[in-house]
Formats: structure tokens, C-alpha cells, sequence
């Protein structure tokens, strides 16, 4: 696609209750990024893939937090018994590809998904 | 851990004025890169300007440039001829050069507001 489409663009759910937020980056792009920004704050990492692989899910803050990106493209971050405290923008970044190199590593971004827990 | 401040919550300025955005990092690594991203009320964050550190030349874009000064690690973003457009919040960001995996960490942000 053109740009980095994430949906949904807003979903409000209930404390407890499973939530999956999608993530479809760039044609073409190896590298995805999850990050989390909560109100008033920069955003935070997630977790980053390369291909199909998590090559580093050290930003995830517990258990209940998981993503996937089974094809090498789509990616789904997956939050189980939703808190109050996860209510945040959930923005997802991708790149040509992951590395140190520069020319090939700027990152895109969507626009987000704001997820609010009641 | 590489850390990133912005010790100014809010800044305003008279349209076609200039503004300059600070932004202080601490990190122990000596090859990394820096930018500036605008994000709008759409959320989608921007890339304004990047910089790399092994270039002592502060990188300019158009209406926007950057001093970088690695010794005291800072790296403030300059906005000449302040258009009602630049309205936004910018957040300043480190990437590692030394390993892989190209994270972003980034500062608290701060929120400009042009005048008109």
C-alpha cells in the first residue's frame, strides 16, 4: 500500500476483555514496529520484527501483550484481559529493512490505533 | 539505556518568526542518529529532519535546521518563518548505530503552538 494502515482506528472495549489491533505496513517492507504512547507521553517500543520473526519483543510489559506477523507483512499485536492502564495509541512504524545501515532504516508510521478500556 | 529529554512541555511563536525546540540525550554509544518527528492531532508521526552523529554538519531541511552539539548532547530543532502549518507536537529521537534493530526511543514532546 501507499502508506502504513492500521485499524481499527479507535476501539473501545471493556476491562477484561481480548483485543487485537492490526497493522499493515509498506509493500515491501521487512522491518515492523509496535510502539505505545500513552496520554502526553513519546512513544514507547513494543517490539520489533524482521520478517516473520520477533527479533526483539524486550518493550512488551507482561504476558498479556503478544504479536504475530505470521506472513512477514500483516502484523497483529494482541492484548488479553485488557486493563484501565492500557489505554493508550498504539502506532506501528515500518522500514525497507531493520539493521544499522541508514539509507534503507527511516521508519513510517500509521496513524494508530487509540484504544480506550472502560 | 540511551534516555531523551525535551524540558519544554509547550512553546509558541508569532507566524514567520523563529523558534528553536531543545532536546538533550544521554547514551554511552558514539555512533547513533537523532531526529525530529511532528506528530498533527491525525497521530501520525513525521519525519521532519535526521541527523547522523558521525556528521559534525548540522543537517538542514528547508525551514528547518538543527544544532548539534555531541560533546554536550544536545540537539535542538530550529524552525525559521514559523508557518500556522508547523502547529504540532514534536518529539525528538535516538537510534542506535552499534545494534541492530533500529528501536526508537524518544522525548516526552513538546507541543507548538503558532500564532497568527
Amino acid at each position: 500500500g501507499a502508506g502504513v494502515s492500521q485499524t481499527p482506528s479507535n476501539k473501545v472495549t471493556e476491562k477484561g476483555k481480548y483485543v487485537e489491533l492490526r497493522c499493515d505496513p509498506i509493500s515491501g517492507h521487512t522491518a515492523l514496529y509496535w510502539y505505545r504512547q500513552s496520554l502526553g507521553q513519546g512513544p514507547e517500543f513494543l517490539i520489533y520484527f524482521q520478517g516473520t520473526g520477533a527479533a526483539d519483543d524486550s518493550g512488551l510489559p507482561n504476558d498479556r501483550f503478544f504479536a504475530v506477523r505470521p506472513e512477514g507483512s500483516v502484523s497483529t499485536l494482541k492484548i488479553q484481559r485488557t486493563e484501565r492502564g492500557d489505554s493508550a495509541v498504539y502506532l506501528c512504524a515500518s522500514s525497507a529493512r531493520g539493521g544499522t545501515g541508514f539509507l534503507n532504516t527511516e521508519a513510517f508510521f500509521g496513524q494508530g490505533t487509540r484504544l480506550t478500556v472502560v | 539505556a540511551q534516555t531523551v529529554t525535551q524540558s519544554q512541555p509547550e512553546m509558541s511563536v508569532q507566524e514567520a518568526e523563529t523558534v528553536t525546540l531543545s532536546c538533550t540525550y544521554d547514551t554511552s554509544e558514539s555512533d547513533y542518529y537523532l531526529f525530529w518527528y511532528k506528530q498533527p492531532p491525525s497521530r501520525q508521526m513525521i519525519l521532519v529532519i535526521r541527523q547522523e552523529a558521525y556528521k559534525q554538519q548540522n543537517a538542514t531541511e528547508n525551514r528547518f535546521s538543527v544544532n548539534f552539539q555531541k560533546a554536550a548532547k544536545s540537539f535542538s530543532l530550529k524552525i525559521s518563518d514559523s508557518q500556522l502549518g508547523d502547529a504540532a507536537m514534536y518529539f525528538c529521537a535516538y537510534r542506535s548505530r552499534e545494534t541492530s534493530g533500529s528501536r526508537l526511543t524518544f522525548g516526552e514532546g513538546t507541543q507548538l503552538t503558532v500564532n497568527p
